[in-house]
């Protein structure tokens, strides 16, 4: 069974920095692409960031683009999301989700649970 | 930035009936279009995937169609375990979602 556990969420002020992570199992963790996706009562679903298979190719959403960093460590079936300069607006429950393929294409197939993330001072 | 509106916004029908929801995207994505379900308190589920095609293990009564600009997802006969929060999404770019459409019995 794919499972996908989301974790290191929390509150922060504004400017502060957190580090998410996403522990894999039950697939073959390094034949797929991955991605960071938040969802905000105000906004809805927004897609924050992708990463190929063997982290040679990774994207972001313009909201988040040099503030975010996301990273894979295949060795630990694990996906991380190093956010810097938080904002008010960043405040969102962010989701892992796996893509169908080993690019980002993003087909989100799997989901995981999400962890929640509150910017306010 | 290719905006997703949806329609309508929320919608109450009872069971057995047919359900439609329409997606309009800002600009032609041809069939780069996906379709998900949100249950409260959990997480989304992939239920059409290229404007048309069902997700495996996901009932018949749901399918999708359109391409371009303008898209569809119909419930044939709503049931009850289908009260949730649908998405269209699109992947012709960057991806983006549109605001979602909250369906009720």
């Amino acid at each position: 069974e794919v499972q996908l556990v989301e974790s290191g969420g929390g509150l922060v002020q504004p400017g502060g920095s957190l580090r998410l992570s996403c522990a894999a199992s039950g697939f073959t963790f390094d034949d797929y692409a991955l991605h960071w996706v938040r969802l905000t009562p105000g906004k809805g679903l927004e897609w924050v960031s992708g990463i190929k298979w063997n982290s040679g190719s990774v994207v972001y959403a313009d909201s988040v683009r040099g503030r975010f960093t996301v990273s894979r460590d295949n060795a630990k079936n694990s996906l991380y999301l190093q956010m810097s300069s938080l904002r008010v607006e960043d405040t969102a429950l962010y989701y892992c989700a796996r893509d169908k393929y080993s690019s980002p294409n993003y087909y989100f197939d799997y989901w995981g649970q999400g962890t929640l993330v509150t910017v306010s001072s | 930035d290719i905006q997703m509106t949806q329609s309508p916004s929320s919608l109450s029908a009872s069971v057995g009936d047919r359900v439609i929801i329409t997606c309009q995207a800002s600009q032609d994505i041809s069939n780069y279009l996906n379709w998900y379900q949100q249950k409260p308190g959990k997480a989304p589920k992939l239920l059409i995937y290229d404007a048309s095609n069902l997700e495996p293990g996901v009932p018949s009564r749901f399918s999708g169609g359109g391409s371009g600009t303008d898209f569809s997802f119909t419930i044939s006969s709503l049931q009850p375990e289908d009260i949730a929060t649908y998405y269209c999404q699109q992947y012709d770019n960057l991806p983006s979602f549109g605001p979602g459409t909250k369906v009720d019995i």
